[in-house]
């Protein structure tokens, strides 16, 4: 069975500072993983995906993630966050696109 | 990137009434679509996969009598609700395949049953 972690349930940051989200991941097989970034009363926006090759992923509005299978984690991270990064972060896991999602982390910023 | 349109973004109807809701892939064809689940402040369930042509598979615990999903063309699914409860109240989010390595969500349906 697949399922996703996310243990940090809300996170304060200031604008300007580094974040990191984590997410933990099970599966049984070689996993596709996913972040989405939902803003309130949206849909979800992909951030960026790993399916293979290169375990640093870049994606969308600067946001980056790393694929480490001895620690089965797909972490999120920023080097700077803007005000409009204030949203509902979701990391997913599966294939065919058919997703198990984590219960989400949310990120408020601060000025 | 491709575009999935929902509608209606939100809706209200009383008990016991049935709401559809549609999902349109706007410029690319989708065989295979999802409708998700989401309560308040938690995460998304997968409630089943929609084929075009054919049944869609419903996910463990999820009522099919309940949940109607139709996928009549390669553009569109629906969803529809039917003898809606206050427990239904939920929001719905449909997400379309558009190709090998990409999925795409639609903005969501906020459905409230008074």
């Amino acid at each position: 069975a697949q399922s996703v972690t996310q243990p940090d349930i809300h996170i304060t940051v200031s604008e300007g500072a580094s974040l990191e989200l984590r997410c933990n991941y099970s599966y049984g097989a070689t996993p596709y993983l996913f972040w989405y970034v939902q803003s309130p009363g949206q849909g979800l926006q992909l951030l960026l995906k790993y399916f293979s090759g290169d375990t640093l992923v870049q994606g969308i509005k600067g946001f980056e993630a790393e694929f480490k299978r001895s620690q089965s984690s797909f972490n999120l991270r920023k080097p700077s966050v803007h005000w409009s990064d204030a949203a509902e972060y979701f990391c997913a896991v599966g294939n065919d696109y058919k997703l198990s999602f984590g219960a989400g982390t949310t990120v408020t910023v601060r000025a | 990137g491709a575009v999935v349109s929902q509608h209606p973004s939100r809706v209200i109807c009383k008990s016991g009434t049935s709401v559809k809701i549609e999902c349109r892939s706007l410029d690319f064809q989708a065989t295979t679509m999802f409708w998700y689940r989401q309560f308040p402040k938690q995460s998304l369930m997968l409630m089943a996969t929609s084929n075009e042509g054919s049944k869609a598979t419903y996910e463990q615990g999820v009522e099919k009598d309940k949940f109607l999903i139709n996928h009549a063309s390669l553009t569109l699914s629906t969803l529809t609700v039917t003898s809606a409860h206050p427990e239904d109240s939920s929001f719905y989010i449909c997400s379309a395949r558009g190709g090998p390595t990409e999925a795409f969500f639609g903005q969501g349906t906020r459905l409230t049953v008074v």
